[in-house]
């Protein structure tokens, strides 16, 4: 365990489905993050939230909406999804003045 | 952010250290380099970090050129578990890191 914990850590979901996926930190980190990584492809960032508030959406659709409650979690609601959403969807957080990034295992999506 | 530049691929013996370069030209004063590397289908896992500085823990060794245009990660004694996607990341003042493609090490018996 890495102190960053990702649920579920495998999700299929049909394109008319509603889900969301949680990220969870007890690192005292004020910074998390969701990238997404296609197979073959980079990480791509999708948002970032610093204390809580959203700095960065990197032109993310809005079928993928996050939210962040407290500086421990962070969640991404799914909704009406593609096929070519299927994806890694990794967590991350840091303590900002540091950026040294702590991933979660992440969550396997596949959109059916 | 700068941008890097690595090998799409390495080879390394068992036991040989691993050599990694990266490129970074357009660094400016503020920024760091930074390392990860991941395992297939695991998430990224932070190496170590540098600004100006050679640095030393203990997974690696960082040594950054003294114009700061380039870097090396230094894998001592490579094992069957170092193969993986290493990332070399230039960040300074912004929250987000931007990863590329990073080099694929394959390490073998």
């Amino acid at each position: 365990e890495t102190g960053v914990t990702q649920t579920p850590r495998h999700l299929v979901m049909g394109m008319t489905n509603k889900k969301s996926l949680k990220c969870e930190q007890h690192l005292g980190h004020n910074a998390m993050y969701w990238y997404k990584q296609s197979a073959k492809k980079p990480l791509e960032l999708m948002f970032v939230y610093s204390l809580e508030e959203r700095v960065e959406n990197n032109s993310v659709p809005s079928r993928f909406s996050p939210e962040c409650p407290n500086s421990s979690h962070l969640f991404l609601h799914l909704h009406t999804l593609q096929p070519e959403d299927s994806a890694l969807y990794l967590c991350a957080s840091s303590q900002e003045t540091r950026r040294g990034y702590t991933f979660g295992s992440g969550t396997r999506l596949t959109v059916v | 952010d700068a941008k890097t530049t690595q090998p799409t691929s390495m080879d390394c013996a068992e036991g040989r250290a691993a050599n990694l370069p990266c490129n970074h030209s357009t660094i400016s004063g503020n920024e760091y380099v930074y390392w990860y590397r991941q395992i297939h289908s695991q998430g990224p896992q932070y190496i170590i970090h540098g600004l100006k500085n050679n640095e030393t823990n203990e997974m690696a060794s960082l040594i950054i050129t003294e114009d700061r245009k380039s870097s090396t990660l230094i894998l001592p004694h490579a094992t069957l578990r170092d193969t993986a996607v290493y990332y070399c990341i230039v960040g300074g003042s912004g929250y987000a890191l931007n990863f590329g493609k990073g080099t694929s090490l394959l390490v073998t018996p």
